[in-house]
């Protein structure tokens, strides 16, 4: 079964934490995208990649597909980068699988 | 550019009934996909469009349709509605999922 786990599923944190957001996956994608939704529901793409490192601006996107893991660090976080983080992932079907999310709160 | 535009954002309707949602995407992109969002499944793949044709579908009953008009519009339509159908649709515009999705705001259904 094509599986996609996050971790942690809640992670609160001081404003300028380094923060890191782990996703896995169990067989081999095409490509994986880290997802932003805020309260309200609207959800905004950070990232798409399918090997190496991605940096935009405080946020880096990593992937390792050897070891099929992702992760999503945020640098010097703001209250401003409270949401859910989403991992999901493209296998052979094209159809992207989601992760359960991971709460991010960031506290002053 | 306007972004991903969803109408209406939020419908109340009851058991039985059907509903019509639309999504006009990002001008110049082709493919439209749907996805189902609930508190107890998460994000779901619903379907995805490109160039007026179905390409992918998710794992929903038949009660779950869609269809892509030529302008690259989309609409989603949920026949006999059930209770469990209640959850936020969100529509994504762009390439292939392999490629950056653009989402809408969604429209928030809840099923009385």
């Amino acid at each position: 079964k094509n599986e996609v786990e996050q971790s942690p599923q809640n992670l609160t944190a001081q404003e300028g934490e380094f923060i890191t957001i782990n996703c896995s996956y169990s067989v081999g994608i095409s490509a994986l995208h880290w997802l932003q939704q805020h309260p309200g529901g609207g959800i905004v793409s950070l990232f798409m990649l399918s090997s190496g490192k991605k940096k935009h601006g405080r946020l880096i996107a990593t992937i390792n597909i050897q070891e099929k893991h992702s992760s999503l660090h945020i640098t010097a976080s703001h209250p401003r980068d409270s949401a859910v983080y989403i991992c999901a992932v493209t296998f052979g079907n094209e159809k992207l699988t989601f992760g359960t999310g991971t709460r991010l709160t960031i506290i002053p | 550019k306007a972004g991903v535009t969803q109408t209406p954002r939020y419908l109340i309707k009851t058991r039985g009934q059907q509903v019509t949602l639309s999504c006009s995407p990002i001008s110049g992109h082709r493919s439209v996909s749907w996805y189902q969002q609930t508190p107890g499944q998460g994000l779901q793949f619903l379907f995805e469009y490109f160039s007026e044709t179905q390409r992918n579908k998710g794992n929903f009953p038949g009660r779950f349709s869609g269809r892509q008009f030529s302008n690259s519009r989309s609409e989603m339509n949920v026949s006999t509605l059930e209770l469990g159908d209640s959850a936020l649709y969100l529509c994504a515009s762009g390439g292939r999922a392999q490629e950056t999705q653009y989402f809408g705001p969604g429209t928030r259904l809840l099923v009385l």
